[in-house]
């Protein structure tokens, strides 16, 4: 069965240096992957997906992933880290083999500290 | 294009209740899918509806139903309401293809006394 795991509840990070939120998915083929982040009292709004092609995704803000497949990663990074990027972060996964539903992490908060 | 549009915003309602929660996905998509989210369970699949069939469902009990309209509109009943049904109701909307993102309204909060 799909899955995905965000290893991490929070992270820390000063305004001005570099971030990243790591996933970690399991998938019986190749995986489709996505990046929302969530406001407080928002919906999700889309930052990126992978779907083939190019491991290096741009998303929207300045964000990117890196599909890695030999680690089943897609570890979503920013060279330099706002205040307003303190969010709610999900990773989430569909199984290309077994595509009946998009599969979401446990959710990773960021906190970008002036 | 306008968004994912979701009514009401806030509802509060007592256990043993039903509530219906609708759902106006972006113009042209087809399928609309459901989550509910709280801060223990995390998002949780509830079912997605493409032109107007049920094409998946989550690991819920069947006090939660849906349905879709013609013009892709959705709706979401929950019967018999629990306290542990409080939570944010989201939908997202998308053409129905497995590749394509899915964009979320902004949700339904419903509380449950």
């Amino acid at each position: 069965a799909q899955s995905v795991a965000q290893p991490e509840d929070q992270v820390n990070v000063a305004e001005g240096n570099p971030l990243t939120v790591k996933c970690t998915y399991s998938v019986s083929g190749n995986p489709y992957l996505f990046w929302y982040v969530q406001y407080p009292n928002r919906g999700l709004q889309f930052l990126l997906k992978y779907i083939t092609g190019d491991n290096l995704v741009k998303g929207s803000y300045g964000f990117e992933a890196e599909f890695n497949k030999s680690q089943t990663s897609f570890h979503l990074k920013k060279p330099s880290a706002l205040v307003s990027d303190s969010a709610l972060y999900f990773c989430a996964v569909r199984d290309p083999v077994n595509t009946d539903k998009l599969i979401f992490g446990t959710g990773t908060r960021l906190q970008v500290f002036p | 294009k306008a968004g994912v549009t979701q009514t009401p915003r806030y509802l509060i309602k007592t256990r043993g209740q039903q509530v219906t929660l609708s759902c106006s996905p972006i113009s042209g998509h087809r399928s609309v899918s459901w989550y509910q989210q709280t801060p223990g369970q995390g998002l949780q699949f509830l079912f997605e509806y493409f032109s107007e069939t049920q094409r998946n469902k989550g690991n819920f009990p069947g006090r939660f139903s849906g349905r879709q309209f013609s013009n892709s509109r959705s709706e979401m009943n929950v019967s018999t309401l629990e306290l542990g049904d409080s939570a944010l109701y989201l939908c997202a909307s998308s053409t129905g293809q497995f590749t394509d993102t899915q964009y979320f309204g902004p949700g339904t909060r419903l509380t449950v006394l």
